[in-house]
């Protein structure tokens, strides 16, 4: 497609469960990145993803988050025990490169988590 | 630590006229990027306007415009003639040349648009 996609768009989940969000990223972008909105909030980074390079995790609330991208494309973010704070948009997002300016960050439409 | 504040949580305006939403950062860097972020009801975040903090003429994008206040760290958009799609969340957000990987973003301002 010609924009990020992301999967599911919503997902309620029971608390205690494993979820899992799927990004598929600009075609040829290798730059990928993981942001949390909470309810009324701005975005907080978790983690950035740029070609073989180790993904910069920084952002990781905590070792319940993990996330990976196999063959330099396609990302999952994995939720581990949610717990109802983890209720949230996740969204996805990606770039041409590192640079700065060559990576105008284009994100996708989120996947609104539900923890109950 | 970089910090992005936007003062002003709701605002509203007439259709047709023009409103400025405010954004101001804390960086010790000399050269980074600033951008305005739009998000309406669909949650898709789009990208309005950016600027290089090394470039003095302040972007335009059509009716968006931005004033660049490098000294005063400031970064506030101008909508002008402003239509109802405009009604959105506007996130200010910036970015080091040399961190490369993230984007912080302010908390957002409300943008209403009344008929």
């Amino acid at each position: 497609g010609a924009g990020v996609s992301q999967s599911p768009s919503n997902k309620v989940t029971e608390k205690g469960k494993d979820v899992e969000l799927r990004c598929d990223p600009i075609s040829g972008h290798t730059a990928l990145y993981w942001y949390r909105q909470s309810l009324g909030q701005g975005l907080e980074f978790l983690i950035y993803f740029q070609g073989n390079s180790a993904p910069d995790k920084s952002g990781l609330p905590s070792d319940r988050f993990s996330a990976e991208r196999t063959g330099g494309s396609v990302s999952t973010l994995t939720i581990q025990r949610t717990q109802q704070e983890d209720s949230a948009v996740y969204l996805c997002a990606s770039s041409r490169g590192s640079t700065a300016w060559g990576g105008t960050i284009y994100f996708g439409e989120g996947s609104w988590l539900t923890v109950v | 630590a970089q910090t992005v504040t936007q003062s002003q949580p709701e605002m509203s305006v007439q259709e047709a006229e023009t409103v400025t939403l405010s954004c101001t950062y804390d960086t010790s860097e000399n050269n980074y990027y600033l951008f305005w972020y739009k998000q309406p009801p669909s949650r898709q975040m789009i990208l309005v306007i950016r600027q290089e903090a090394y470039k003095q003429q302040n972007a335009t994008e059509n009716r968006f415009s931005v004033n660049f206040q490098k000294a005063a760290k400031s970064f506030s958009l101008k909508i002008s003639d402003s239509q109802l799609g405009d009604t959105a969340m506007y996130f200010c957000a910036f970015r080091e040349e040399t961190s490369g990987s993230r984007l912080t973003f302010g908390e957002g301002t409300q943008l209403t648009v009344n008929p």
